[in-house]
């Protein structure tokens, strides 16, 4: 049973196009995360939600859109792609925090993105 | 300011030897937590071992440990009998702020490769 899962693995798309990349996580968990991974490695957090409720919007251009219908799922909507877009984009979960539990984030697989 | 540092960009390590990722945070917060991940080649996030700010004792998980040290604000993660299979990317984490939003951070990681 996967936990996080992310469709789809593999996106090769050219400038101007729009895309969407969906997440689902059948954990439970009431938070859920964007992340993009660029090609030096470095993980930046870009979108998180609790609830169906936007809480983390770091300054990423608004040509990326989140959207979450439901506690289990958050797809990530991008208009008019740019070369500067391609990364590996990861989506995850975890418990809100609280003093008691980890709330350890669980990631998806990852979701290779090639702008052209 | 860096919230994460991970200064070793790539280590090496004999099978079977102990090794040492460090990892220094900042933080103002008296409520955070500090989490390793791995990623090996294949891409996935793994999560490894976590220590929070309020907790005692040292985090154990196996053969990986977490050396935590408040005041010195380090969270260096210690592998013990080291397996080829521990060649990976490790990036250290940071989860700051209780009840303000999850926001999680993440270290530039330190490349490991076991050698036979």
């Amino acid at each position: 049973d996967t936990a996080v899962s992310q469709t789809p693995k593999y996106l090769v798309t050219q400038m101007g196009n729009d895309k969407s990349i969906k997440c689902e996580q059948n954990l439970g968990h009431d938070t859920m995360y964007w992340y993009k991974q660029d090609s030096k490695k470095f993980l930046k957090i870009m979108f998180s939600y609790n609830n169906k409720e936007l809480i983390i919007n770091e300054t990423v251009p608004n040509r990326f859109s989140p959207k979450s219908p439901d506690k289990a799922h958050l797809n990530l909507h991008i208009n008019s792609l740019e070369l500067g877009d391609s990364a590996v984009y990861f989506c995850a979960s975890s418990q809100f925090p609280s003093r008691e539990t980890k709330y350890e984030q669980y990631f998806g697989p990852g979701t290779r993105l090639t702008v052209t | 300011a860096q919230k994460i540092t991970q200064t070793q960009p790539g280590m090496f390590v004999q099978e079977k030897e102990a090794v040492t990722l460090d990892c220094t945070y900042d933080t103002s917060d008296p409520s955070y937590g500090l989490f390793w991940y791995k990623q090996p080649s294949s891409g996935e996030m793994i999560f490894l071992i976590y220590q929070g700010s309020y907790d005692q004792q040292n985090a154990t998980e196996g053969r990986y440990s977490l050396n935590f040290q408040k005041a010195r604000k380090s969270a260096n993660l210690v592998i013990s009998a080291s397996q080829l299979g521990d060649s990976a990317m490790y990036f250290c984490a940071m989860r700051e702020g209780r009840y303000t939003g999850n926001q999680f951070y993440f270290g530039t990681g330190t490349s490991l490769t076991v050698i036979p």
